[in-house]
């Protein structure tokens, strides 16, 4: 198993660009999540789903958006990129409650 | 909503020295706690967690964690730390729904 792989690894966007962040599991987990990490913050949780077709907002939702039309994929949306946008992104999924499993990350950078 | 607070952003200390780690957690029911550590340029790995049973749990590395329901507390700790341990670590718990609640960090640089 790959388990959970994220695309790009990095990424530099003027302002105002719009991106889609990937995010593929292969542990045929129902749940899937997005964080974003910035220094000395911890993780906040974007958005999550709970399968296929249903998302949630988490603690810091404005300014992106996500999908899931299916059970591997959950890509992550920025529409209108913000300097405020600038951090690493992780991405996560797991089998109902048990443990989240993360993806290694992709640094976004908006200048 | 469930908040978690970890003390002390950085550590430092040297080699074979002990290592405790504190977490404090809001929320007074079922709770599951988990400490993941975090490499430099890697992604989050899982330590240890506990849902349930025996409050002292072991994981990976040598790591151990204790659960004090009665503190709210989910303190890591390591007795003899290695160079290779430099790292963040975070702790986090769940309770109700799947979302997990993050402390801000430890970020522990171990001196050979």
């Amino acid at each position: 198993n790959a388990g959970v792989t994220q695309t790009p690894k990095f990424r530099i966007l003027k302002i105002g660009q719009s991106m889609t962040l990937q995010c593929t599991q292969d542990m045929n987990h129902n749940y899937m999540y997005w964080y974003r990490q910035d220094p000395g913050m911890g993780l906040k949780l974007i958005y999550y789903s709970v399968g296929a077709g249903i998302t949630d907002k988490g603690e810091v939702p404005n300014g992106y958006n996500v999908s899931r039309s299916t059970t591997e994929d959950f890509p992550l949306r920025l529409e209108l990129a913000a300097p405020s946008q600038t951090s690493v992104y992780f991405c996560a999924s797991s089998l109902g409650a048990d443990t989240q499993y993360f993806g290694p990350g992709t640094r976004l950078t908006v200048l | 909503a469930q908040s978690v607070s970890q003390h002390n952003h950085h550590v430092i200390l040297s080699e074979a020295a002990s290592l405790e780690l504190g977490c404090n957690y809001s929320y007074g029911g079922t709770v599951n706690l988990f400490w993941y550590v975090q490499y430099p340029g890697q992604h989050l790995q899982l330590l240890l967690k506990y849902f349930s049973g025996d409050p002292l749990v072991k994981g990976i590395k040598g790591f151990e964690a204790e659960f004090i329901k009665s503190k709210f507390s989910f303190n890591l700790r390591k007795p003899s730390v290695q160079w290779s341990d430099t790292a963040e670590y975070f702790c986090a718990a769940k309770h109700g729904n799947n979302r997990l609640a993050f402390g801000k960090g430890n970020q522990v640089v171990v001196i050979p």
